[in-house]
C-alpha cells in the first residue's frame, strides 16, 4: 500500500517550453501533497504544499508563476514548469500524506521526474 | 526553526563492517517526528523509520538499528554487518508543527566489496 507514482520519470525539453509533471497516488487518497526538488548530490528542498481543491503554499524564493501546481482530486497533482531555463534542469519528487493519517506524519514518495532543458 | 545536521558527508566502509550515521535536530515543537529515508541511485526515496517525540525506545529491524535520544537531540542510524546494497544516500528528517518534512543534507554510504 501507500504507493505514489510520478509521470514521466525522465524528460528532456527545449528552453522556452513548458512540462507538466504528475503525481498520483495510488492506492490511497491525499489531501495534500508536497513537490521537492533536489540538485545533484544535494538535499530535498521543498518547493511547495498542494492541498486539494486550494492554492498552492510556495516556500519563500520559489516563483508560483514559474512552478504551477494544480492538486485537482485528492488522487492527483500537477508541477507545471513554464517557460523552462537550462536552470531549472533538476529531480522532482512529490510527495503525498494519506488523508486517513490525522495521527502520523508519513509522506510517501514518488520515483522522481528528471527534468532536463535544453 | 527546524533544523535537521547530518555532519558525515560521506562514510566508506568495507562489507560487513558496522556502521553509524548521525543525525542532530532542532525544533521548539513539543510533538514531532522523526524519519529516515534511503536514496539508491535511482532516486526514489525509501521510507525506512518514523519515529514521534515521545517514543524513546530504540527500534531494531533486522541488520538496521535506530538510537533516539532526546537530551541530546539525536536520533542515529546503525547498519549492522553492511552489505554493498546499503550503498545510497540517507536521509534523516524532521517534521513538526506545520507537518512540513526538513531534510538534512544526506550522509553518502559507500560500501565496498
Amino acid at each position: 500500500g501507500a504507493v505514489v507514482s510520478q509521470h514521466p520519470s525522465r524528460v528532456i525539453c527545449k528552453s522556452g517550453t513548458s512540462v507538466k509533471i504528475e503525481c498520483r497516488s495510488l492506492d490511497f487518497q491525499a489531501t495534500t501533497m508536497f513537490w521537492y526538488r533536489q540538485f545533484p548530490k544535494k538535499s530535498l528542498m521543498l518547493m511547495a504544499t498542494s492541498n486539494e481543491g486550494s492554492k498552492a503554499t510556495y516556500e519563500q524564493g520559489v516563483e508560483k508563476d514559474k512552478f504551477l501546481i494544480n492538486h485537482a482530486s485528492l488522487t492527483l497533482s500537477t508541477l507545471t514548469v513554464t517557460s523552462a531555463h537550462p536552470e531549472d534542469s533538476s529531480f522532482y519528487i512529490c510527495s503525498a500524506r494519506d488523508r486517513r493519517a490525522t495521527t502520523t506524519d508519513t509522506q510517501y514518495f514518488g520515483p522522481g521526474t528528471r527534468l532536463t532543458v535544453l | 526553526a527546524q533544523k535537521v545536521t547530518q555532519a558525515q558527508t560521506e562514510i566508506s566502509v568495507v562489507e560487513k563492517e558496522d556502521v553509524t550515521l548521525d543525525c542532530v535536530y532542532e525544533t521548539r515543537d513539543t510533538t514531532y517526528y522523526l524519519f529516515w529515508y534511503k536514496q539508491p541511485p535511482s532516486g526514489e526515496l525509501v521510507f525506512l523509520i518514523r519515529r514521534n517525540s515521545f517514543d524513546e525506545q530504540n527500534e531494531i529491524s533486522g541488520r538496521y538499528s535506530w538510537n533516539f535520544q532526546k537530551s541530546t537531540s539525536s536520533f542515529n542510524f546503525t547498519i549492522t554487518a553492511s552489505q554493498v546494497v546499503d550503498s545510497a544516500v540517507y536521509f534523516c528528517a524532521l517534521s513538526g508543527y506545520g507537518n512540513k518534512l526538513v531534510f538534512g543534507a544526506g550522509t553518502i554510504l559507500r560500501v565496498k566489496s
